[in-house]
């Protein structure tokens, strides 16, 4: 089947740098991605849809200037957390869906972000 | 956007007991999806049900939509204790790739 790999799996960074995180689509290609953040012991909620070649769809609430994202390829999109702070601990996920589905989507495996 | 809403938040049962998770969505939907997460790992799909369908199986599961509720659930037969994790629905409008997901059942399944 179909798989999304993310990297790094987790990662540890000061308060104030920035942190990047990587989807990529290993064997299909992906116009659009989306970005998930889950805080502990709760559901995924939606950050913004990634679209190559073009600018991210943020969800309202989410800033855009602080979670950038760049879809530079039909495999890979990137998700850089600017600046983080503590609040933005969480586990992020990536999905995709494979060209022409507009039903299946895969997940990435998530990537676990601590900031201290 | 949609917020769905799953109960029961947590479930603890014996193994070989059935499991039912119950979801509830606010708009109309294209398909509603299933899916697990094990502790701190990534998602995995199990069932997707077009608005269309009242009732698919796949295995040890089976999932019914009533489409004028709003509501689905989600029921693992003879449940074993490797199927302990979140459960949570996903839900999809008309031509959108978009899922909003439900808050999620937590299903612990003792041995």
């Amino acid at each position: 089947g179909a798989v999304v790999s993310q990297h790094p799996s987790w990662v540890i960074c000061k308060s104030g740098t920035s942190v990047k995180i990587e989807c990529r689509s290993l064997d299909f290609q992906a116009t659009t991605m989306f970005w998930y953040r889950q805080f502990p012991k709760q559901s995924l909620m939606l950050m913004a849809t990634s679209n190559e070649g073009s600018k991210a769809t943020y969800e309202q609430g989410v800033e855009k200037d602080k979670f950038l994202i760049n879809h530079a390829s039909l495999t890979l999109s990137t998700l850089t957390v600017t600046s983080a702070h503590p609040e933005d601990s969480s586990f992020y996920i990536c999905s995709a869906p494979p060209g022409g589905s507009q039903e299946t989507q895969y997940f990435g495996p998530g990537t676990r972000l601590l900031v201290l | 956007s949609q917020q769905g809403e799953e109960d029961p938040q947590a479930l603890s049962i014996q193994e070989g007991e059935n499991a039912t998770m119950n979801c509830s969505y606010k708009t109309s939907i294209n398909n509603l999806q299933w899916y697990r997460q094990n502790s701190g790992r990534g998602l995995v799909h199990l069932i997707l049900i077009r608005s269309n369908e009242r009732e698919k199986h796949s295995g040890r599961l089976r999932v019914t939509l009533d489409t004028s509720k709003k509501s689905s659930s989600l029921l693992i037969t003879a449940s074993r204790a490797a199927d302990t994790a979140s459960y949570f629905c996903a839900s999809s409008g008309a031509g959108s790739y978009q899922l909003t997901f439900g808050k999620g059942t937590k299903l612990s399944v003792i041995p």
